[in-house]
């Protein structure tokens, strides 16, 4: 079955970078783009943008194109996002997810505070 | 971007009440391929969104039937045939026709 695991929750102070990794196993990874959405405390959903698994080239929503990077590790099924030099309102879970958000990870929960 | 408008934006309902959520685009979702990618996903308290309807109709697998999506254009709708206590949570439809996928603002369903 499809699973998409990704790491545990992280505090940081704001101007610090992170790493978030989500792990695909069940299928092929290159057969499917991966997805980021962000969820702010008690907000929606905000689509981040995409990555192709097969050309690692990554396409960002507008809110997302500065201090944010989707990148792979092919040989691990492992796509990460990365956040530089955080800021408060980066406060937020954030979720992986398949082409159609038919399988999603579990979230990661950045806390961003001094 | 497609801005898709949810109503209502909660919804309160007792156990076997069957409830409907409305979805509309502010352009319409055919894409020229003759789909429409229209998706409903649950959220529960606590968890990731889950797939519940694909393509405006389609039941994902393993879903109830008595979930159901309707629709077509700019307005789609999913309606809940009894609802149970499982069902609580924060209801958004996403669309996929036109890049960037876009989410709606969720409706709530709360026990009456």
């Amino acid at each position: 079955q499809i699973q998409l695991v990704q790491s545990g929750p992280e505090l940081k102070k704001p101007g610090e970078s992170l790493k978030i990794s989500c792990k695909a196993s069940g299928y092929t990874f290159t057969d499917y783009a991966m997805q980021w959405v962000k969820q702010a405390p008690g907000k929606g959903l905000q689509y981040m943008g995409w990555i192709n698994t097969q050309t690692g080239k990554p396409t960002y929503a507008d809110d997302f194109k500065e201090r944010f990077v989707f990148s792979l590790e092919t040989s691990a099924s492992t796509a990460y996002l990365q956040i530089n030099n955080l800021k408060n309102e980066d406060t937020a879970t954030y979720f992986c997810a398949t082409p159609g958000f038919a399988y999603w990870g579990q979230g990661t929960l950045v806390t961003v505070s001094s | 971007d497609v801005v898709l408008t949810q109503t209502p934006p909660t919804l309160s309902a007792t156990i076997g009440q069957s409830v409907s959520i409305s979805c509309r685009s502010s352009q319409s979702l055919l894409h020229s391929n003759g789909n429409t990618y229209l998706n409903w996903l649950l959220q529960r308290p606590g968890q990731p969104p889950q797939l519940l309807i694909y393509l405006v109709s389609r039941l994902e697998s393993g879903v109830p039937n008595r979930f159901s999506g309707s629709g077509s254009g700019t307005d789609f709708t999913l309606k809940i045939s009894g609802v149970e206590a499982e069902d609580l949570g924060v209801y958004y439809c996403v669309q996929s026709t036109h890049a960037p996928p876009t989410f709606g603002g969720g409706t709530k369903l709360e026990l009456k």
